[in-house]
């Protein structure tokens, strides 16, 4: 089993809509979670940090499940500037395992 | 902000050179990794250092090495290319402190071994 798991995709969704995003991890010490945004050819870039309480920026909402062992990212109201593939990762100690990403695609 | 610097955006070498990616942080960060990135595998971690001089290996240290002279630069050098090594390399930094911070990347080196 990977450490970090997540659909690959690709998401197909029209502009307005609603997309979530499911990450789950098996290391259950692991002590923070964040969602990274990459554009195509481009490197990984810090979308949000996932806190314990669940966080919102804007139309983006991130929520950890400790118990579960998964992060979710909800994104509302897609813009065709969100197409970019999406990647989860945790950290325990020093090290960051990054999950192989989900593609997004919005469409006009 | 922080800013990671990878010395080149695009290299070509060729089959058995000894090949020298380097990466510079802007924001006295302990922790700095290297990363290669493949369709369908993801960033898988090569080698990272936690300090000046130390190093750990990462998940796939085979053909790799690295060096830490400088905190500001973490250096990974591909010792005889292979052109299984042809990817896209990314150099990543965060503080020592535990918790949440994240790693800030470069924007990466796109290398094709001939």
């Amino acid at each position: 089993r990977k450490e970090v798991e997540q659909d690959p995709g690709p998401f197909n969704v029209p502009e307005g809509a609603t997309v979530a995003f499911n990450c789950t991890y098996s290391n259950s010490a692991s002590q923070s979670f964040f969602w990274y945004r990459q554009d195509c050819r481009k490197e990984p870039k810090l979308l949000m940090s996932v806190y314990s309480s669940g966080n919102e920026d804007g139309r983006f909402t991130a929520q950890l499940n400790r118990a579960s062992q998964y992060i979710s990212l909800l994104i509302r109201d897609s813009k065709l500037s969100d197409s970019a593939t999406y990647l989860c990762g945790n950290t325990g100690g020093f090290k960051t395992i990054f999950g192989a990403g989900t593609r997004l695609f919005v469409k006009a | 902000d922080v800013k990671v610097t990878q010395s080149s955006r695009y290299l070509v070498k060729r089959t058995g050179e000894k090949v020298f990616l380097e990466c510079v942080q802007d924001m006295d960060h302990e922790n700095m990794f290297w990363y290669r990135q493949d369709p369908g595998l993801g960033l898988r971690l090569i080698y990272f250092s936690y300090d000046v001089k130390m190093k750990e290996k990462g998940d796939i240290p085979e053909g790799y090495s690295v060096s830490r002279e400088k905190k500001e630069r973490f250096s990974l050098i591909l010792e005889s290319a292979s052109t299984n090594q042809t990817s896209m390399y990314l150099c990543a930094s965060r503080p020592r402190e535990l918790g949440d911070q994240p790693q800030h990347f470069g924007d990466g080196t796109r290398l094709s071994i001939l």
